[in-house]
């Protein structure tokens, strides 16, 4: 079982949709990072979370510690937020623990 | 602010020449990474540093050497390119490693025939 799931792996929606992208984790992290690749292949980091909600422009994130999960959240979605949306955590060595990624497309 | 450039953005290599790969950022971040992505998969770490003269081992490392002599600069080197060496590189810091955020290079998009 890998460190950190993902799901859905995939999802098509239609714009103006709610997306929800779901991240959980089974070790111990001092953060939780979601990130933003986009189809030319830059990475872009979206937030970092160790614990709570955090909004920027129509993304929200929010992080369960308790429960080792957290959400990514785009509210009126629109056709250039399609990207692979990937969640990575923060164990105590500095490193990321990556997630498969989760391919989303927004349809006009 | 530049950020985090990494040259050249495309290369092709043929089996058994070497390259370097070169990583710089204007940040003043401690940690730099590099990380592959083959195709239709999530990111490895090759190597990674936590400060200048400081570096350690990720999950890929083999095939590949790394030197951090200043706090700007992590070039990652390929010794005798094997096809299984094709793949994007990414190089990535963070001021610490915990409490910020990662930013990302551009990406080094290399082919070995």
């Amino acid at each position: 079982k890998n460190e950190v799931e993902q799901s859905p792996q995939n999802l098509t929606a239609q714009e103006g949709e709610f997306i929800t992208i779901n991240c959980s984790y089974s070790v111990g992290i001092s953060a939780l990072h979601w990130l933003q690749q986009h189809p030319g292949g830059g990475i872009v980091s979206l937030f970092m979370l160790s614990s709570g909600k955090k909004k920027h422009g129509r993304l929200i994130a929010t992080i369960n510690i308790q429960e080792k999960h957290s959400s990514l959240h785009i509210t009126a979605s629109h056709p250039r937020d399609s990207a692979v949306y990937i969640c990575a955590v923060n164990p105590s060595n500095y490193q990321l623990i990556w997630g498969a990624g989760t391919k989303l497309i927004i349809k006009p | 602010n530049a950020g985090v450039t990494q040259t050249p953005k495309f290369r092709i290599l043929k089996i058994g020449q070497s390259m370097t790969l070169q990583c710089a950022q204007d940040m003043n971040h401690n940690y730099m990474y590099w990380y592959r992505q083959d195709p239709g998969m999530g990111l490895k770490l090759i190597y990674y540093s936590v400060g200048a003269g400081i570096t350690d081992k990720g999950e890929v490392p083999n095939g590949y050497n790394v030197s951090r002599s200043t706090t700007e600069d992590f070039p990652l080197r390929l010794e005798l390119a094997a096809p299984s060496q094709t793949s994007v590189y990414f190089c990535a810091s963070s001021l610490d490693g915990f409490s910020y955020g990662y930013t990302f290079g551009s990406g080094t998009r290399l082919t070995v025939v």
